[in-house]
C-alpha cells in the first residue's frame, strides 16, 4: 500500500507564503492525494484533491490563497498571505483499492 | 447542508466493545454518489483510517483491525455505525465519521469527532 511522508512541522510569518510537502512512496508516485486541514478542537476540513499532473480541485469556499502543485512523487500545498487562522495541522491522504492512508501531518505555526 | 454527528460512550472498559454511530443529515446514506468512512486519531498522533462502508453495503476495513471491526448502515435512521470488539488502551482516541465521493476521491467532508477512552 502507499505511504505518505510529511515534515512534522513548518512555520512562516503572518502575511507570507508557505509550501507544505507530501511525498508518495516508491511505486505510488502517480497517485492522487487529498489535503486536509485540522484545527485543534474542530472537525478536519477537506481542502483539495491534487493529481500527479498538478491539477487540483478545491473544496467549497476555500480561499484563493490555497493552491496545490505536484512534482514527481511530491504533492504540495501552498498557502499565500498567511493568516492566523491557518495555524493548524495539515494532512495528506491517498488510497488504493484496499486501503486509505494518511501522512503523519505537518503542524503549521504562523509567526 | 450536510452534517455528520458522531455519538457514543466516551468511556469503554478494556476487552469490551466500542460502539459509535454517525447520524447523517442533509444527505442520505443510500446515495450512490457517496461512501461513508470512519477515521480515528490516537492522542498526540496522526489520523488512521478505520474502514469504509460503500453505498452498496460492502465494506473495506483497515487490515490491522479486521477481525475486531464491523461497520454497518441503518437506512431507516440514515446512520452508519462502528463496532470495535476487544478494545485495549491503544484504541483510545478521537473517532471521526466522514464522507467520500464514489470514484477516485478522498474524503470530502468530516464530522465532529467523538473522544473515546478505553480504561477500567
Amino acid at each position: 500500500q502507499p505511504v505518505l511522508t510529511q515534515s512534522s512541522s513548518a512555520s512562516a510569518s503572518l502575511g507570507s507564503s508557505v509550501k507544505l510537502t507530501c511525498t508518495l512512496s516508491s511505486g505510488h508516485t502517480n497517485y492522487i492525494i487529498a489535503w486536509h486541514q485540522h484545527q485543534p478542537g474542530k472537525a478536519p476540513r477537506y481542502l483539495m484533491k491534487l493529481e500527479g499532473s498538478g491539477s487540483y480541485s478545491k473544496g467549497s469556499g476555500l480561499p484563493d490563497r490555497f493552491s496545490g502543485s505536484s512534482s514527481g512523487a511530491d504533492r504540495y500545498l501552498t498557502i499565500s498571505n498567511l493568516q492566523s487562522e491557518d495555524e493548524a495541522d495539515y494532512y495528506c491522504e491517498t488510497w488504493d483499492s484496499n486501503s486509505r492512508v494518511f501522512g503523519g501531518g505537518t503542524k503549521l505555526t504562523v509567526l | 447542508q450536510l452534517q455528520l454527528q458522531g455519538s457514543g460512550p466516551g468511556l469503554v472498559k478494556p476487552s469490551e466493545t466500542l460502539s459509535l454511530t454517525c447520524s447523517v443529515s442533509g444527505g442520505s446514506v443510500t446515495s450512490p454518489a457517496y461512501h461513508w468512512v470512519w477515521i480515528r486519531q490516537p492522542p498526540g498522533k496522526g489520523l488512521e483510517w478505520i474502514g469504509t462502508i460503500y453505498y452498496s453495503g460492502g465494506t473495506n476495513y483497515n487490515a490491522s483491525l479486521t477481525g475486531r471491526l464491523m461497520i454497518s448502515v441503518d437506512k431507516s435512521k440514515n446512520q452508519f455505525s462502528l463496532s470495535l470488539h476487544s478494545v485495549t488502551a491503544a484504541d483510545t482516541g478521537v473517532y471521526y465519521c466522514a464522507r467520500r465521493p464514489h470514484g477516485d476521491y478522498g474524503i470530502d467532508f468530516w464530522g465532529q469527532g467523538t473522544l473515546v477512552t478505553v480504561s477500567s
